[in-house]
């Protein structure tokens, strides 16, 4: 079964400084690559979808997948105090998605 | 527009009682669904899927059961909650093996 683990478990930067998140898996032949942000009244927001190895930009979030290293990260430019949630890593196959356990992320004005 | 709807948004239930969770979803005719559930500090962990209408696979055992009795309604059970079924529901659904899933806005459940 497909492991993931994120890193790092909670970060805290300022407005405007670059904030990057870690997700690393155990199966690489896995299909696609996800990551969403978790607010507590709004469900799992989906940020950046990445099927191939490289560079995936959606307006500030930027996803860089390596299936060699077993790695997916994910870069937010500019962030703001509007940020701050969970920040959730999704490996999916077949039906089945597995998530890691997310990195909890502060923004300070 | 598609659009999913959860409900309750949250509940507080005693150990031992019945929990019926419900999911729509409107404006997709055969959507896949999804059930995920995350214990307070978990992992979000997938618990049912279904394909079709009758149809529910199950990808975790949590002592919970899942049914799907009509094409855009999803029914997440049990007749007696364990303390340990406290946490977020999530349900979502894609279209076929899509690569997207959308998820609810979820449902919080407390058992005392």
């Amino acid at each position: 079964q497909q492991k993931v683990q994120q890193s790092p478990e909670s970060l805290t930067v300022s407005e405007g400084a670059m904030a990057s998140l870690n997700c690393t898996f155990s199966d690489g032949t896995s299909n696609n690559f996800r990551w969403y942000r978790q607010h507590s009244a709004k469900g799992l927001e989906v940020l950046v979808s990445i099927f191939s190895d490289g560079e995936k930009e959606e307006g500030r979030f930027t996803a860089h997948l390596n299936r060699a290293n077993l790695h997916v990260s994910l870069h937010i430019r500019e962030p703001q105090p509007s940020d701050s949630a969970v920040y959730l890593c999704a490996v999916t196959g077949y039906q089945n998605f597995y998530f890691g356990k997310g990195t909890s992320l502060t923004v300070i004005p | 527009a598609q659009t999913i709807h959860q409900w309750p948004v949250a509940e507080i239930k005693a150990v031992g009682s019945p929990l019926s969770l419900g999911c729509t979803i409107k404006g997709k005719s055969s959507p896949n669904l999804y059930w995920y559930w995350q214990a307070t500090g978990g992992t979000l962990q997938q618990l049912f899927y279904s394909i079709t209408v009758g149809q529910v696979e199950s990808v975790v055992q949590l002592n919970l059961s899942a049914s799907r009795p009509k094409d855009d309604q999803f029914i997440l059970s049990t007749e007696k909650l364990l303390l340990s079924h406290s946490g977020f529901y999530l349900c979502a659904w894609s279209r076929g093996q899509g690569p997207e899933v959308f998820f609810g806005k979820g449902t919080r459940l407390t058992v005392v």
